[in-house]
């Protein structure tokens, strides 16, 4: 069955770092999606692609990058880790301008 | 711009009774409703959506949603809650000229045996 999986699925990290979240989906989907989940904030989006070498920035962008060299890949990187950085980070991709979201399971990632 | 709006925090519900779960919308053009379910620890699972035709959207688990455009809301509801059903709950909008899902803050449901 396709699926969208996230790697590691907890971090700790100290403030300062460079870290890297993973996505791979197997779906074979255009569209990418990077949301961060907060309490009190529902998901916010960071960033999301359409296509490969393609990338956009979302709502909460400053601090992340990401880059798309292929259909299946959408990492996530925190260039100098801050403390507001800690969250659950997850990783989506859509089919279809009009389909659904399908969700990975999920990163938390502490910033110490 | 596109918003979505959850106003409660957390419904409980006692098993057996019906449940609603509110969400009201704002978008330029014609809106793509969506709601999602999430249980602990796990990712967001689709649960139902709106994009045009009959305004009662039936989904997975007995859930099912009423699209109301002249209050512009989508509220979620389920005949019969069950135990089971105690997740958050996120509504979800994208406006039909936009292509980024805006989600609302969430909603808990409690369900009491």
């Amino acid at each position: 069955d396709a699926e969208i999986t996230q790697s590691p699925r907890h971090k700790i990290t100290e403030t300062g770092r460079q870290v890297t979240l993973a996505c791979h989906q197997t779906w074979n989907h255009n569209n990418m999606f990077w949301y961060r989940q907060d309490l009190g904030h529902g998901l916010r989006l960071i960033h999301y692609s359409y296509g490969v070498h393609d990338t956009n920035k979302g709502e909460v962008s400053d601090g992340y990058s990401v880059s798309r060299s292929n259909t299946e890949d959408l990492p996530l990187t925190l260039e100098s880790a801050a403390s507001s950085q800690t969250s659950v980070y997850f990783c989506a991709s859509r089919g279809t301008v009009a389909g659904e979201l399908f969700f990975g399971e999920g990163s938390r990632l502490t910033v110490l | 711009a596109q918003s979505v709006a959850q106003p409660e925090d957390q419904v409980n519900v006692a098993e057996g009774n019906p449940l609603t779960v509110k969400c009201t919308y704002s978008v330029s053009g014609n809106p793509y409703l969506f709601w999602y379910v999430q249980y602990p620890n796990r990712g967001l699972q689709f649960l139902l959506k709106y994009i045009t035709g009959d305004n009662l959207v039936k989904g997975s688990y007995g859930f099912e949603a009423e699209f109301n455009k002249s209050q512009t809301s989508f509220h979620l509801k389920k005949p019969s809650a069950l135990v089971s059903d105690s997740a958050l709950y996120f509504c979800a909008v994208r406006d039909s000229s936009a292509s980024k899902i805006i989600f609302g803050s969430g909603t808990r449901l409690s369900i009491r045996p």
